[in-house]
């Protein structure tokens, strides 16, 4: 079973609208938790890391929460553009100095017009 | 992806074939990584190297060998390929300790047929 798990599995918003995506993972000890975006036929780029101790942190309109006493993460999107459709992965780190990453299998987003 | 370069980009095997794909990075960082994606499920690790001169095996290292054959070069070889191991791969790379982001390269799609 994957630790992570990611909901929705698609979401399709209209431009300029907000949406927030949801995390829940299964496994401790716990790291740190990354949210990444993956446009189609890309590399995933890097929006977010969090530590066990910090519970909010920005990249511009993406906002990722965490809480860890529920093993919960959300990942907040403002003002919705075209190019924000892509697949986000949230991440977590197995453990601390643990080079395996456990990968969700990602949230579809599709910004329409 | 800035700072990391796959080859190839696309190619098509015949079962029982072998191949290399290739991972250059100009970021001169110690740690190199290589993943498999596959359609509904995460990013998984095949195979990683910590520093120069180590490689470790990932969750799914089977049918896979690796080179570590500089700071900059971190090669994937597939000795015979099967079908399975129709995926696209990913290379990233990371400061030596596993907490800073992870950066990928943009992929190569290998069909097995």
């Amino acid at each position: 079973k994957n630790q992570v798990e990611q909901s929705p599995q698609s979401l399709i918003i209209l431009e300029g609208k907000n949406c927030t995506l949801q995390c829940n993972y299964t496994v401790s000890p716990f790291s740190n938790l990354r949210w990444y975006k993956q446009d189609t036929g890309r590399g995933p780029v890097s929006l977010t890391i969090m530590t066990f101790s910090e519970n909010t942190k920005s990249n511009g309109r993406y906002t990722a929460t965490l809480d860890a006493d529920t093993k919960q993460s959300s990942l907040h999107i403002t003002a919705s553009q075209l190019s924000d459709s892509a697949s986000y992965i949230c991440v977590k780190t197995r453990g601390a100095g643990s080079y395996q990453l456990t990968f969700g299998k990602g949230t579809k987003l599709s910004v329409i017009p | 992806n800035a700072g990391v370069t796959q080859t190839p980009k696309f190619q098509v095997l015949k079962t029982g074939q072998s191949m290399t794909l290739q991972c250059a990075q100009d970021m001169n960082h110690n740690s190199m990584y290589w993943y498999r994606q596959d359609p509904g499920m995460g990013l998984r690790l095949i195979y990683y190297s910590a520093s120069e001169g180590t490689t470790d095996k990932g969750e799914v290292p089977n049918g896979y060998n690796v080179s570590r054959l500089n700071k900059r070069e971190f090669s994937l070889r597939l000795e015979s390929a099967a079908p399975s191991q129709t995926s696209v791969y990913f290379c990233a790379i990371s400061e030596a300790v596993p907490n800073y982001g992870y950066t990928f390269g943009s992929g190569t799609r290998l069909t097995v047929v």
